[in-house]
């Protein structure tokens, strides 16, 4: 059973330029949360996303937007990339309405570099 | 509104001597609260994670965690460290519904032999 899968493993882009990164939930999951973690500290949340809608999102830009697919897969898009968008971007997987059995799984990310 | 602070950037022990990792919270609902793993260049691994059940709460690799509404704290304690601990752990705070994530700034655990 395959977990989490993130691509591309590392990407690097020049800024003002737009990325698409892409993320397959973990077998059975329905719901894709995204982080982004600059070097040196804890992932921040970027958004969530449950039947293909925007449940809920944290205090980022516009630039970042999203979508979700039937299959449950994802994907995280980035506009007019700034040399601060450099970081790891972690996607993770769960289950809606989990209650005590809830988890969340996370994929190893995606490294973006801006330059 | 929720938020997680983790009192220690770094904390280091010898191997054999106990682990604590402090951590506290806020919440305006009942929280539900995990402890992450992150070795480097790898993926978060979940601890242990505390849903309104049992307030101490046992996880992977010996490590438990004890959630006092009282203090507003959820520290991860291990009795004795081994080598392979050494990584970055990270306290996260998610409301009832688990639809947004809240992690600390996460502590860098270094184990000496």
């Amino acid at each position: 059973d395959a977990g989490v899968t993130q691509s591309p493993t590392h990407l690097i882009k020049t800024r003002g330029q737009q990325v698409t990164l892409r993320c397959s939930p973990k077998s059975g999951h329905d719901t894709v949360s995204w982080y982004q973690q600059a070097l040196g500290q804890g992932p921040q949340f970027i958004f969530q996303y449950y039947e293909e809608e925007e449940r809920q999102r944290g205090n980022f830009p516009d630039r970042f937007s999203g979508h979700q697919f039937p299959n449950y897969s994802s994907e995280l898009n980035v506009n007019a990339l700034l040399l601060g968008d450099s970081a790891l971007y972690l996607c993770a997987s769960s289950l809606d309405g989990g209650g005590s059995s809830y988890e969340q799984y996370f994929g190893p990310g995606t490294r973006l570099t801006v330059t | 509104a929720q938020s997680v602070t983790q009192l220690d950037s770094h904390v280091s022990v010898s191997e054999g001597t106990p682990v604590l990792l402090r951590c506290n919270y806020s919440s305006s609902y009942s929280p539900s609260l995990f402890w992450y793993v992150q070795h480097p260049n790898k993926g978060l691994q979940l601890l242990l994670k505390y849903t309104s059940a049992a307030t101490l709460v046992k996880g992977i690799n010996g490590f438990e965690a004890e959630f006092k509404k009282s203090e507003t704290s959820f520290h991860l304690t291990k009795p004795s460290a081994h080598m392979s601990d050494a990584a970055e752990y990270f306290c996260v705070v998610t409301p009832y519904n688990f639809n947004k994530f809240y992690f600390g700034s996460g502590t860098k655990l270094n184990v000496k032999p």
